[in-house]
């Protein structure tokens, strides 16, 4: 069964502007850990951007944010400012608190417009 | 659609034996990639493969590690000689391959842990 859904398979941003990347995942577990990847042509997956089911603070990092929501079990990424190497396949990733299970979704292809 | 398959899930291994990973792709996918994630890392470009030709293996280590994607039957990752290091979880992501829709889509699986005691 899937268990991360990542719903737009491809998004647009003009440079400069913001973008927010959509990500659901389904789980009985009350701890465990989300992430976002970005994957660009290298096909290395860079980590963007995790978050810790515990905590209730949004985790940021530089021009990334989330939104996290845990009991409607979404967790979105922001990108503020979007410039042309934010360009990219996006992951959305979940993995059990045991690290014996991580789920990625579909993945998100992101163009940015100069 | 049975996604992308990666057994086993788990496995253990003692130093200096030898860890084989399998990966079968989606159905109609040609082309196979694997990545390690090493704990609290990212995920690391290994090797990228299609039927009996290897394109890209420029993320594989020089030694004990090798790839295959026979014509018939999963992709194997290979380890010899296990080392404490390799301990890692080892995810392998199926793609259609290039020029056909969805060509850059990867399908992941769900991975294979490698504990190496």
């Amino acid at each position: 069964a899937q268990t991360v859904t990542q719903s737009q398979p491809e998004m647009s941003v003009q440079e400069a502007e913001t973008v927010t990347l959509s990500c659901t995942y389904d789980t009985s577990e009350s701890d465990y850990y989300l992430f976002w990847y970005k994957q660009p042509p290298s096909r290395q997956m860079i980590l963007v951007i995790r978050q810790e089911a515990y905590k209730q603070q949004n985790a940021t990092e530089n021009r990334f944010s989330v939104n996290f929501q845990k009991a409607a079990k979404s967790f979105s990424l922001k990108i503020s400012d979007s410039q042309l190497g934010d360009a990219a396949m996006y992951f959305c990733a979940y993995r059990n608190p045991w690290w014996d299970d991580m789920r990625f979704g579909a993945g998100t292809r992101l163009t940015v417009k100069p | 659609n049975a996604g992308v398959m990666q057994n086993p899930r788990h496995l253990v291994r003692r130093r200096g034996q030898e860890a084989r990973l399998r990966c079968s792709p989606m159905k109609g996918h040609s082309h196979v990639y694997w990545y390690r994630q090493l704990p609290e890392e990212g995920l690391k470009f290994m090797v990228y493969l299609q039927k009996e030709n290897i394109i890209d293996e420029s993320g594989m280590p020089k030694e004990r590690f090798s790839a295959e994607f026979p014509k018939e039957g999963p992709s194997i990752l290979r380890i010899q000689q296990v080392v404490r290091g390799d301990s890692a979880a080892y995810f392998c992501a199926s793609s259609p391959g290039p020029g056909i829709g969805g060509a850059n889509v990867l399908t992941f699986g769900a991975g294979s842990r490698l504990t190496v005691l």
